[in-house]
């Protein structure tokens, strides 16, 4: 079965304060994976895929990396505005499609100003 | 372009009640994803349905059910509610069959 698992479930840093978020994840062929922010109370938020080892996406303060077994959310100088929590999810390669997404419970991340 | 929406915003039920929560799709989008996500859990796949047919489901007994209509909207029905059914129930859509997902702002549900 899929797996994923996000480190650290909590991380609170000082505005300016660059760091990463981490998913490990275990899945036969990787179809995609795909990280979503979430504020409290609402819908997950779309940020990134990504499909192969080595690939990087980048969207203003964030950027998302992919090897073979992790993928990596740096944030650099953070914002208050960028406290959420953010989620990581994978999506197999499976013959006959139709493969659901599995999601890990996130990393809530606390912006100090 | 409209995001996917989620109606009722929020619901309150008995135990033993049936519920019915809705979804529009993102214009174009033909897949129809539900999860739930209880108070302090990640997302639990609940079904998806795509082009009409119900293509996956997670693993919840059969008191959940849905159906997606022709214009690819949808509704999840749960049936006997129970208090453990407490929850965020998530829509979300995707252009097809494993394309990226995106989200409504979701029902919440409260069962007393």
């Amino acid at each position: 079965e899929d797996q994923v698992t996000q480190s650290p479930e909590a991380l609170r840093l000082q505005e300016g304060e660059s760091s990463s978020l981490n998913c490990s994840y275990t899945v036969s062929g990787l179809r995609g994976l795909f990280w979503y922010r979430q504020d409290p109370g609402k819908g997950p938020e779309f940020l990134f895929t990504l499909y192969s080892a080595g690939e990087e996406k980048e969207k203003e303060r964030l950027k998302a990396t992919l090897t073979k077994k992790e993928s990596f959310l740096h944030i650099t100088a953070p914002k208050p505005e960028d406290s959420a929590t953010y989620l990581c999810a994978v999506q197999a390669r499976r013959a006959g499609g139709y493969q659901k997404v599995t999601f890990g419970t996130g990393t809530k991340l606390q912006v100090i100003p | 372009e409209a995001g996917v929406t989620q109606s009722p915003t929020h619901l309150i039920k008995t135990r033993g009640q049936q519920a019915t929560l809705r979804c529009s799709p993102i214009s174009g989008h033909t897949s129809v994803y539900w999860y739930q996500q209880a108070l302090g859990l990640g997302l639990q796949f609940l079904l998806w349905y795509d082009e009409g047919e119900e293509r996956n489901r997670g693993n919840f007994p059969p008191r959940f059910s849905g159906r997606q209509f022709p214009n690819y909207s949808s509704e999840l029905n749960v049936n006997a509610l129970e208090l453990e059914d407490s929850a965020l129930y998530l829509c979300a859509s995707s252009r097809f069959q494993s394309d990226t997902q995106y989200f409504g702002p979701g029902t919440r549900l409260t069962v007393l």
